[in-house]
Parts: C-alpha cells; sequence; structure tokens
C-alpha cells in the first residue's frame, strides 16, 4: 500500500533555532500534501495544503511566514518551523492524497516537536 | 464551512462486546467522503473505514462498520467484538468534494476508547 515517510520522528530544539520536518511519498506521487498539528489530547488541526511546485495554502490563523512549506517535487513536501517558541512544541504530521485508492488519504508517522 | 462533531470524549467497553462511537457533521456539499481512523498512543494515523456520500449501503470493514444516516448527518462507527488492542483515540473526519479530488479532511475532536479486560 501507499507509504508516507515522514522525518524525524522528534526533535528537541533551542528557542529561536529553525526545524524542518520531511514527508515524503514512497511508491506515488503526491501532488498534494496536508500538513497537521495536533496538540496533546486534541485533534488534528489542518494548518495548510501543500501543492507541487506552487504556494502552499494555509488554514485562518497559521502564520505562513513562521511554518514554511515547500513542496519541490511530486514526492517530498517541507515542514521548516522558523525562529521556534515553546508553544510550538506539538505533534506535526503530514498526509498524502493517493489516487490509487480512490478515497486515500496516507498518513506520515508524525513529528514529535520539543523546544526548549 | 464543515463541522464534525463526536459528543463522547471517552468511552469504556468491556472486552468482547460491541461498542458505537458517535459522530455527526455538516456540510452544505452533496458529495462528501466521511473516514474514521484509529489513533493510538504512538500518534500514527490508522485508516478504519470510510463512506462515500452516494454510497447507498452501509460501509464495513471486519470488526468495523459504519451506521450511515445521511439524513440526519450522522456516521457512527460500530466496534464489534472489542479487544485490548482496540483502547486508542478515534476520530472522525470528512472530506467535501469528489472522491478524485484533493480536497481536504477535516477531524472531529475525537473519542478516547478504553477496553476494559
Amino acid at each position: 500500500g501507499a507509504v508516507v515517510s515522514q522525518h524525524p520522528s522528534w526533535v528537541i530544539c533551542k528557542s529561536g533555532t529553525s526545524v524542518k520536518i520531511e514527508c515524503r511519498s514512497l511508491d506515488f506521487q503526491a501532488t498534494t500534501m496536508f500538513w497537521y498539528r495536533q496538540f496533546p489530547k486534541q485533534s488534528l488541526m489542518l494548518m495548510a495544503t501543500s501543492n507541487e511546485g506552487s504556494k502552499a495554502t494555509y488554514e485562518q490563523g497559521v502564520e505562513k511566514d513562521k511554518f514554511l512549506i515547500n513542496h519541490a517535487s511530486l514526492t517530498l513536501s517541507t515542514l521548516t518551523v522558523t525562529s521556534a517558541h515553546p508553544e510550538d512544541s506539538s505533534f506535526y504530521i503530514c498526509s498524502a492524497r493517493d489516487l490509487g485508492i480512490h478515497y486515500g488519504y496516507t498518513f506520515g508517522s508524525g513529528t514529535r516537536l520539543t523546544v526548549v | 464551512a464543515q463541522k464534525i462533531t463526536q459528543t463522547q470524549p471517552g468511552m469504556f467497553v468491556q472486552e468482547k462486546e460491541a461498542v458505537t462511537l458517535d459522530c455527526t457533521y455538516d456540510t452544505s456539499d452533496q458529495s462528501y467522503g466521511l473516514f474514521w481512523y484509529k489513533q493510538p498512543s504512538s500518534g500514527e494515523m490508522i485508516f478504519l473505514i470510510y463512506q462515500g456520500s452516494y454510497d447507498e449501503q452501509n460501509a464495513t470493514e471486519g470488526r468495523y462498520s459504519l451506521n450511515f444516516q445521511k439524513a440526519r448527518k450522522s456516521a457512527n462507527l460500530v466496534i464489534s467484538a472489542s479487544q485490548l488492542g482496540d483502547s486508542a483515540m478515534y476520530f472522525c473526519a470528512m472530506r467535501e468534494g469528489s472522491e478524485t479530488s484533493y480536497d481536504k479532511v477535516i477531524f472531529g475532536p475525537g473519542t478516547s476508547l478504553s477496553v476494559i479486560p
């Protein structure tokens, strides 16, 4: 089945630094990927839709300059959390649409970010 | 705007019993899809079952079935013969638009299910 590889699975960074999270579709081409954020004991909140070769579409309230998304190829999308602060500590997870399954949205395994 | 409601923050079920997790949704689209995902403590999202808005029959996948009541905008998940490994968070989710489009998927608040031995 379709696999989305997400790295790193966890990361600890110092406040003020930037962190990059990668999502790769391994056996299918993902024109569109989705980035979610999940705080403890809460639901997944959609942050942005990442489109290959074009600018990402951000949800209302998400700072596009803080959460930089790049989707340079059909198999790779990256989320960079710039100038991270403790309040950015969260679980970030990506999802890609696999048209090989007519209703298929494949998720990465998630990245747990801790900003200290 | 779409909205998904899961009114049960937490549920307990005895092992081997059946349990129903509630989900109601709100959309003005005629074409949409409904999902249920399981999220164990590891964080991975495990796809359980899907129901398209035009599907006439309720979806089933092994021990999972979806009780789809379109007029009531309800898509409850039924888990039969609960197992200890079913203890996890369960999210109802909805996609608006056609099944060949790239529409985003929005999640409900989730229900924490605990299976008691």
